[in-house]
């Protein structure tokens, strides 16, 4: 069964430091998304992607998140300068068609120290 | 703009009873609605959607929710518990008109009791 994969795993990174977080979505999915869960609490969305661009993004979502889709396979999620509240699970996910359910990624949990 | 609300955090059941899992949603359109399950240390897992066609859906894994418009209402049931059915359940819902996020409830964690 087609899979998202993201990498790495866990990544622990001091704060103010740059990270990017990376993810293969399904290869015939159109739809990407990035959603966080800080330990414990509900799972957040962050933003959503497609046709090259960002369809949506949620007050979390500011100017130190950025989106790319660098080579038609990849979709990453850079933090410019982490904070030690950036510290969550973030879980990549893609759709076919937007509104019929997401298949998500194993995550990646960010430790910011 | 939609919301989800999941009553009750945490809910316990012996193994064989039972499981009922509360979900109530809000949407100004058409929804779409959706369970997930996640496993401790996992994603999200997709175990059943609503897509305005059935209203009792079936699921993976001996799940099933019925959609109540009327009551705004998407629960989730399972009529008899395994102790793998351990784990958090998310509720979500996404708008139906062109929606790009699926907005998730609080969560609902499964205990199986022996």
């Amino acid at each position: 069964e087609p899979e998202v994969t993201q990498t790495p795993s866990h990544q622990v990174t001091q704060m103010g430091q740059e990270v990017i977080l990376r993810c293969v979505p399904i290869s015939n999915h159109l739809y990407f998304y990035w959603y966080r869960q800080i330990l414990g609490q509900k799972v957040e969305f962050l933003v959503s992607f497609y046709n090259n661009e960002i369809s949506e993004k949620s007050e979390i979502f500011d100017d130190q998140f950025s989106v790319e889709r660098p080579d038609g396979s990849n979709f990453t999620l850079k933090i410019r300068s982490t904070k030690l509240e950036d510290s969550a699970m973030y879980f990549c996910a893609s759709s076919a068609d937007g509104n019929y359910g997401y298949t998500f990624g194993s995550g990646t949990r960010l430790t910011v120290v | 703009a939609q919301s989800v609300t999941q009553l009750g955090s945490h809910v316990s059941v012996s193994e064989g009873a039972l499981v009922l899992l509360r979900c109530n949603y809000s949407s100004s359109v058409p929804p779409y609605l959706f369970w997930y399950v996640q496993y401790p240390n996992q994603g999200l897992q997709l175990l059943l959607k609503y897509t305005s066609a059935a209203t009792l859906v079936k699921g993976i894994n001996g799940f099933e929710a019925e959609f109540k418009k009327s009551e705004t209402s998407f629960h989730l049931t399972k009529p008899s518990a395994h102790m793998s059915d351990a784990a958090e359940y998310f509720c979500a819902v996404t708008a139906h008109a062109g929606g790009f996020k699926t907005i998730f409830g609080a969560g609902t964690r499964l205990f199986v009791k022996a």
